[in-house]
This record gives C-alpha cells, sequence and structure tokens, in this order.
C-alpha cells in the first residue's frame, strides 16, 4: 500500500484564489511527521510546512495551512490568495518514527498547481 | 539560514566514468544527510540516508558499489556515481536535516547526463 497518496496529478486555480491539494497517508505508527515541499521547474526542493502527529493545531505558513485530519489520515496543504509564482509540482512526504531516528522522508506522486490569470 | 548546496548543477559524461556530486550545508551542521534521485515527471526516491563519521545506510535496491556515498565532515557529503551508464541519467539531489528539528532542507539538485 502506498504510504503517501496524492490523488489530483494536476490542479488549476485563478489567481488570488484558494486551493486545496489533497494527501492522505498510511501509517501504524503512532510518531510521525507530515511535510509539503514545492518544486518549481528549477527543479529545487523548497521547504513549506510540517505537522507533528502530535501537534494540537493545524500548521501555518504565511499563506499556506496544513488541514490534518487525524482520524481521516489525511494532510491537506490550503494555499490562500494563490500567486503566478505558486505554479510548481508539490510534493506531500511522511517521517515515520520518533523524532531523530534516521528521519527518511517518503514522498507522495505530486500534484502539479497551475495558477491561471 | 538553513541554505544546503550541489555542486555540480548540471553535468555530461561519457559512459564508464564516474561522477562526483557534492552536497554542502552552508550555515548549519547536518549530522545525516540524505540522497534522492529522480526521474523526470516522477516522485524523488530516496537512495541513501548519510551520517558524519559512519557508513552510509543503503535502500533496498540500490547498489552501494555503484553509488559510493561519503560523509566526511558535518557539513559535506559526497555521491560518486561509478562506472555511469546512460540508465543512471537522472536529477540527484540532496537534504539535509537542520539541527535537531524535523526538517530536510535540499539542495538545487544535479542533473546527470551519461553518454
Amino acid at each position: 500500500a502506498q504510504k503517501i497518496t496524492q490523488t489530483q496529478p494536476g490542479m488549476f486555480v485563478q489567481e488570488k484564489e484558494a486551493v486545496t491539494l489533497d494527501c492522505t497517508y498510511d501509517t501504524s505508527d503512532p510518531s510521525y511527521g507530515l511535510f509539503w515541499y514545492k518544486q518549481p521547474s528549477s527543479g529545487e526542493m523548497i521547504f513549506l510546512i510540517y505537522q507533528g502527529s502530535y501537534d494540537q493545531q493545524n500548521a501555518t505558513e504565511g499563506r499556506y495551512s496544513l488541514n490534518f485530519q487525524k482520524a481521516r489520515k489525511s494532510a491537506n496543504l490550503v494555499i490562500s490568495a494563490s500567486q503566478l509564482g505558486d505554479s510548481a509540482m508539490y510534493f506531500c512526504a511522511m517521517r515515520e518514527g520518533l523524532t531523530g531516528t534516521a528521519s527518511k522522508l517518503t514522498f507522495g506522486t505530486g500534484t502539479r498547481l497551475q495558477v491561471t490569470l | 539560514g538553513a541554505v544546503v548546496s550541489q555542486h555540480p548543477s548540471w553535468v555530461i559524461c561519457k559512459s564508464g566514468t564516474s561522477v562526483k556530486i557534492e552536497c554542502r550545508s552552508l550555515d548549519f551542521q547536518a549530522t545525516t544527510m540524505f540522497w534522492y534521485r529522480q526521474f523526470p515527471k516522477q516522485s524523488l526516491m530516496l537512495m541513501a540516508t548519510s551520517n558524519e563519521g559512519s557508513k552510509a545506510t543503503y535502500e533496498q535496491g540500490v547498489e552501494k558499489d555503484k553509488f559510493l556515498i561519503n560523509h566526511a565532515s558535518l557539513t559535506l557529503s559526497t555521491l560518486t556515481v561509478t562506472s555511469a551508464h546512460p540508465e543512471d541519467s537522472s536529477f540527484y539531489i540532496c537534504s539535509a536535516r537542520y539541527r535537531d528539528t524535523e526538517t530536510q532542507y535540499f539542495g538545487p539538485g544535479t542533473r546527470l547526463l551519461v553518454l
């Protein structure tokens, strides 16, 4: 079974609108962390936001927020007020196990977001 | 802060030659670095975990004699693709775990083309 599932291969959003990118995960470990990265066409991976499994509140970083629904095992990324520069590939990733234990990340297949005028 | 560099950014080499890629954490020390491979339009696949002062841990299916990893200092890890073949052509990207946080910061990647 896939550990990280991103069901939207591509998404379009109009500039200044909000968009939600879906991510579901599968783990039996009670300790885990969830990440979102942005990969523009240049190839670099840009860290956006992190959510720990024990965090009580949803993570937010500027225009990015993570809609963490633990019971549903989902960690959707919400981008508010989309900008043209947000057009990129977005990857959801998970670290299983306690903090510091290797910290290996498993990535989803990604969602390509295109922001239109 | 948390800047990771990679060098070279792209390389073209002949089949049979070896290629070394460097990954540096510029403003922090990283006891753990990671090497990923990404094929076009696909996700990142972890190749190995590089620990300073010890042998790298390779993922299943990754040949450790083919992809040599050396993490000689707290700011530098290198990946050497030995006897490269065209099927090794890919985008190689490293990351460094930032201090005691959960977050991995990535380098800009290296595009390798083996002719």
